[in-house]
């Protein structure tokens, strides 16, 4: 496709599931990064990735969150024993090379996974 | 780590109506700028960038320049039109790879 794209679009979790999300960035990207939207608030960081290594986590909020890309391409957030501050929309993003975007190298965003944690 | 400041929303205005929306960034060295756009029910788009002081980034009207002095990234359009309705969200580089988002200004434009 031409776009990042994520599934699913909406997930509904019971507080206690596992939950995974997915992400396919555009083909041939290096970087592909998550970001957390709260409802109301602008995304925060979470993880990101060059190619699969995993390179900086510190946005990860908890160690019930996880993220992987093992070939490089697709990528899967995963996130253990759901809790409801845990509802938000999860943003992936790619970019073509693997500097920061300070070398004018702009992120595409998917859509969303929007989280909802009964 | 960097962080940024916007104006408060949501901006209401009619159409033709000037536009703008206030950016303020604390960055350590010398971060990129961007501009995102999110329309109602779509993903986070780039609107506009810049990348060094001065820089005048423009995009569908819409013109920020990085003022490195005042350390701000004001988001300016001279007419705004019903279509421009959206979240606008300012986001300097954040130290590595990341970027860092504001919380957002609404702008709704009514006929």
């Amino acid at each position: 496709g031409a776009g990042v794209s994520q599934s699913p679009r909406y997930k509904v979790a019971k507080r206690g599931q596992d939950v995974a999300l997915r992400c396919d960035p555009i083909s041939g990207h290096v970087s592909l990064f998550w970001y957390q939207q709260a409802l109301g608030q602008g995304p925060e960081f979470l993880t990101y990735f060059q190619n699969e290594a995993q390179l900086d986590k510190s946005g990860l909020p908890s160690d019930r969150f996880f993220a992987e890309r093992p070939e490089g391409s697709v990528s899967t957030l995963k996130i253990q024993r759901t809790q409801q501050e845990d509802s938000a929309v999860y943003l992936c993003a790619s970019s073509l090379l693997a500097g920061a975007p300070s070398l004018g190298n702009e992120q595409f965003f998917g859509p969303g996974t929007r989280l909802t944690v009964l | 780590g960097n962080s940024v400041t916007q104006m408060e929303g949501p901006v209401t205005l009619s159409e033709e109506a000037f536009l703008t929306i206030n950016c303020t960034y604390t960055a350590t060295g010398y971060p990129s700028l961007f501009w995102y756009v999110q329309y109602p029910g779509e993903g986070l788009q780039l609107l506009l960038k810049a990348t060094k002081a001065d820089d005048k980034g423009s995009n569908k009207g819409f013109e920020a320049t990085y003022r490195k002095e005042t350390t701000s990234f004001h988001l300016e359009k001279g007419s705004v039109q019903v279509s421009d309705s959206a979240v606008y969200f300012c986001a300097p580089t954040g130290g590595g790879n990341k970027l860092t988002f504001g919380t957002g200004t609404q702008l709704k434009v009514e006929l």
